[in-house]
């Protein structure tokens, strides 16, 4: 069966540090990957989309970025954090167009 | 654009009501909606999926109905349980502006008192 994995499950970065989350899938090949935020009091926005390695797709312009160095490894990084990217972030795959969700990475910036 | 809203936002029943959701989304083309269940802290457990072709899906006390053509689903639960408090998301599964994704409304948060 397939399972997703995210980590860390929590963390605490100060403004301006640099981020990066990870995700990885099991149990199934070429998926495709994404990556939501869920802020406080908004409902999920996603961010980025890939369809395989290499191949990125952003739906808002952010201060984050997304790579996927493998088949099913999907990084979520940031340069310099800010406030505002505090939020809830949730890796899924889909397949035949229905999507499965990692347990979420709770980021806090101060 | 795709908007997804959910109505209402919370709601509270005492143990053993019947109770609707109700999710309206404005764009019809859509592949499949699908309803989810997220518990505070945690990520979201996927609840039904309705192909963008069905009426209605059953999984135990829950019933999800689409009606695509009005751009609406309910989720009915019946007999509702203390455990069944949690977010619940609808979201439509459709081509955005970078490919096939969800858009999901801001859910509907569920109390149910013993």
């Amino acid at each position: 069966s397939q399972t997703i994995h995210q980590w860390p499950a929590t963390l605490v970065q100060p403004v301006g540090s640099p981020l990066s989350l990870e995700c990885t899938v099991e149990g199934t090949s070429n998926p495709n990957l994404y990556w939501y935020r869920q802020a406080a009091g908004r409902g999920l926005q996603l961010l980025f989309y890939s369809v395989g390695i290499g191949q990125i797709s952003s739906e808002v312009p952010q201060n984050l970025s997304a790579s996927r160095p493998q088949d099913r490894q999907f990084i979520l990084s940031s340069k310099k954090l800010l406030l505002s990217d505090s939020g809830f972030y949730l890796c899924a795959w889909s397949v035949d167009y229905e999507q499965f969700f990692g347990p979420g990475t709770r980021l806090t910036v101060l | 654009k795709q908007e997804v809203t959910q109505i209402p936002a919370a709601l509270s029943v005492p143990e053993g009501e019947n109770l609707v959701l109700n999710c309206s989304f404005t764009d019809s083309a859509i592949y499949n909606l699908q309803w989810f269940r997220q518990d505070p802290g945690k990520g979201l457990t996927s609840l039904l999926l309705i192909q963008s072709s069905q009426r209605e899906q059953t999984s135990g006390r829950l019933n999800a109905s689409l009606d695509k053509s009005s751009g609406r689903s309910t989720l009915y639960i019946a007999a509702s349980q203390p455990g069944d408090s949690a977010t619940y998301l609808c979201a439509v599964f459709g081509y955005g502006n970078s490919g096939y994704a969800l858009n999901f409304g801001k859910g509907t948060s569920l109390l149910v008192t013993p």
